[in-house]
């Protein structure tokens, strides 16, 4: 069974850079199989998609963040993250590590981490 | 961006109650259009991918239709764990995009 944990900070300051770890098990980021995405919800609101990783190193970013973030794979941990800079109280939310299961382009988001809060607060 | 809308926004409904949320599109995203359900404090899980492609292990009374620019997810007979968020998603064109979600909860 794929399982994904999201691991990070819960409070972030103003200004300053979020990293967060998400730890892949029961399938291989490296497998050219999936791509793999982080996703966020601000409480109570809708989901909004920041990006993917392909294994190769190939990244797919929301255009509302590119100039803010970096998702990057490490294939000997079998884990991928994310670094968000210049982060607001506007980027307070459940942040949710995600595989995409390449499927013809409809690529469903198949399986997701239960996601960690990350409240941006001085 | 393709902006996704929601309606309804949220419905009452029974035990046993047929129930339909459509989802439509910006602009034609064919049948590129995923389900997903979310419960409160959870992650959401993939309920159809291709607006009508069920995924393994989603209960039949689950469907979905549509293509172009309208789409639906249609429940039938309504069960106690099928109140919660539903959201679509389109997956035609970068970044992909959700609708705003429908609850469902019970009347």
């Amino acid at each position: 069974q794929v399982q994904l944990q999201e691991s990070g900070p819960g409070l972030v300051k103003p200004s300053q850079t979020l990293s967060l770890t998400c730890n892949v098990s029961g399938d291989s980021i490296s497998s050219g199989d999936d791509y793999w995405s982080w996703i966020r919800q601000p409480p109570g609101k809708g989901l909004e998609w920041i990006g993917y990783i392909y294994y190769t190193g190939s990244t797919f970013y929301n255009p509302a963040f590119k100039s803010r973030v970096t998702i990057s794979p490490d294939t000997s941990k079998n884990q991928f993250s994310l670094k968000l800079t210049s982060m607001t109280a506007t980027d307070t939310a459940v942040y949710y590590c995600v595989r995409v299961r390449i499927e013809r382009g409809y690529d469903p988001f198949d399986f997701w981490g239960p996601g960690i809060l990350v409240t941006v607060s001085s | 961006d393709i902006q996704m809308t929601q309606s309804p926004s949220s419905l009452s409904a029974s035990l046993g109650d047929r129930v339909t949320i459509t989802c439509r599109a910006s602009q034609s995203i064919s049948n590129y259009l995923n389900w997903y359900q979310q419960k409160p404090g959870k992650a959401p899980k993939v309920l159809i991918y291709a607006a009508s492609s069920f995924e393994s292990g989603v209960p039949s009374r689950f469907t979905g239709s549509g293509s172009g620019t309208d789409f639906t997810l249609t429940i039938r007979g309504l069960q106690p764990e099928d109140f919660a968020t539903y959201y679509c998603q389109q997956s035609y064109s970068s970044p992909f995009t959700f609708g705003p979600g429908t609850t469902v909860d019970i009347k």
